[in-house]
């Protein structure tokens, strides 16, 4: 089955800096990647995804990064302010599949 | 956030009795998950369903059973409560396959 690695598991960062978070998975027949993000004691929330057709995403402060052939993604967040500390999880899906495997997570820290 | 709730939101609960959690949701959406989460481990899929009374198993099925007879209702059991089951739970819900996931506020269960 699909394996998933989140790397690093915990980042401290200044406020104002940037923040980078990278996954590799194994299967290469997935081809959506979605990263959720969540704040201590709530739900997981999606906050971009990036399909196998496309290389990099932008949302505001966030983007994502894919290279298919090396088989890893990156959220990359710009700017980062104290609401961004939370712990970021990256999944990926096969195409025509629907179960999500996801990484091991990584705990965010912007200090002010 | 969708319309989904769980319940019980904290249990507690002795090794060896049988618990069911259970999972809402008011959107008529077809897919419904079952997640653990556990530190280092992210989210893992314990079971799905595609509809009702459709159900499938995930990476991490043994000790658990599903059960869905209503299109909103998607019920979690654990036959026999073991500590290693000590974690929290979430449901989530999807329209189609490959639609984003809309995750629940979540279920902290403890087995002592």
């Amino acid at each position: 089955g699909e394996n998933v690695e989140q790397h690093p598991s915990t980042l401290s960062v200044q406020e104002g800096d940037s923040a980078v978070i990278k996954c590799t998975y194994s299967d290469s027949a997935s081809n959506y990647f979605p990263w959720y993000k969540q704040e201590l004691g709530k739900r997981p929330q999606l906050i971009i995804d990036i399909r196998s057709n496309v290389g990099e995403k932008k949302d505001q402060r966030i983007a994502v990064t894919l290279n298919k052939t090396a088989k890893h993604f990156s959220l990359h967040i710009t700017e980062t302010q104290p609401e961004d500390s939370a712990v970021y999880f990256c999944a990926a899906r096969k195409a025509a599949g629907n179960k999500l495997t996801f990484g091991g997570g990584t705990r965010v820290l912007v200090k002010p | 956030d969708a319309g989904i709730t769980q319940s019980p939101r904290h249990k507690v609960t002795e090794t060896g009795t049988p618990v069911t959690l259970r999972c809402h949701q008011t959107e008529n959406h077809r897919y419904m998950y079952w997640y653990r989460q556990d530190p280092g481990h992210g989210l893992r899929l314990i079971h799905y369903s595609y509809g009702v009374k459709d159900t499938d198993k995930g990476e991490v099925s043994d000790g658990y059973s599903v059960s869905r007879s209503k299109t909103e209702d998607f019920l979690l059991t654990l036959e026999s409560a073991t500590s290693s089951q000590t974690s929290v739970y979430f449901c989530a819900i999807s329209q189609w396959a490959s639609d984003e996931q809309y995750f629940g506020p979540g279920t902290r269960l403890t087995v002592t």
